[in-house]
């Protein structure tokens, strides 16, 4: 099936300090890729929707200048955490939508701990 | 605006036992429906997506329905082993949408 990668796994950074992660599909091109957020045994938070080549849309309550997103090709997006601060701290999980169509599934991505210190 | 419900919260059961794990939401005129897994610590891994056209899916030991007019689905679980202990989501998008809405998921543990 398909995969989605992330990278880092967990990340650990000091507070101000800015962190990029990102997401990759392996075997299929991605035109739009998805970055939820999820907090400790709460469920996953959608904060945008990553086109390529075009700027993202943010779900209300997201600051966009402070999470960055980049799609700049098929196969990544990469969101950016900017002078990071403890609450930030949080599970971040990317998925990705098969170009080509098909029954709108997500793959979603294994995710990466960020820890801000 | 999609709202995505899920019961029981929390589930502890033995080894061998059928489950049913239930999922509703306030918006019916959805294109799918999926199921994932989640194990602690981890990603999704989707077990099951069933379409607006379809009753339901089965993978395995796992079976999901899909009544839309109610706006429920299940997930039923045959035979649970130790190793499907996880927490279990479910996820619908709004109508007009195929971005998901995620319920808080059910915690599941299967004891031996």
């Amino acid at each position: 099936g398909a995969v989605v990668s992330q990278h880092p796994s967990w990340v650990i950074c000091k507070s101000g300090t800015s962190v990029k992660i990102e997401c990759r599909s392996l075997d299929f091109q991605a035109t739009t890729m998805f970055w939820y957020r999820q907090f400790p045994k709460q469920s996953l938070m959608l904060m945008a929707t990553s086109n390529e080549g075009s700027k993202a849309t943010y779900e209300q309550g997201v600051e966009k200048d402070k999470f960055l997103i980049n799609h700049a090709s098929l196969t990544l997006s990469t969101l950016t955490v900017t002078s990071a601060h403890p609450e930030d701290s949080s599970f971040y999980i990317c998925s990705a939508r098969d170009s080509t169509g098909g029954p709108h599934e997500q793959y979603f991505g294994p995710g990466t701990r960020l820890t801000v210190t | 605006k999609q709202e995505v419900t899920q019961i029981p919260a929390a589930l502890s059961v033995p080894e061998g036992e059928n489950l049913v794990l239930n999922c509703s939401f306030t918006d019916s005129a959805i294109y799918n429906l999926q199921w994932f897994r989640q194990d602690p610590g981890k990603g999704l891994t989707s077990l099951l997506l069933i379409q607006s056209s379809q009753r339901e899916q089965t993978s395995g030991r796992l079976n999901a329905s899909l009544d839309k007019s109610s706006g429920r689905s299940t997930l039923y679980i045959a035979a649970s082993q130790p190793g499907d202990s996880a927490t279990y989501l479910c996820a619908v998008p709004p109508g007009g949408s195929y971005i998901p809405t995620f319920g808080r998921g059910t915690s599941l543990i299967v004891h031996p």
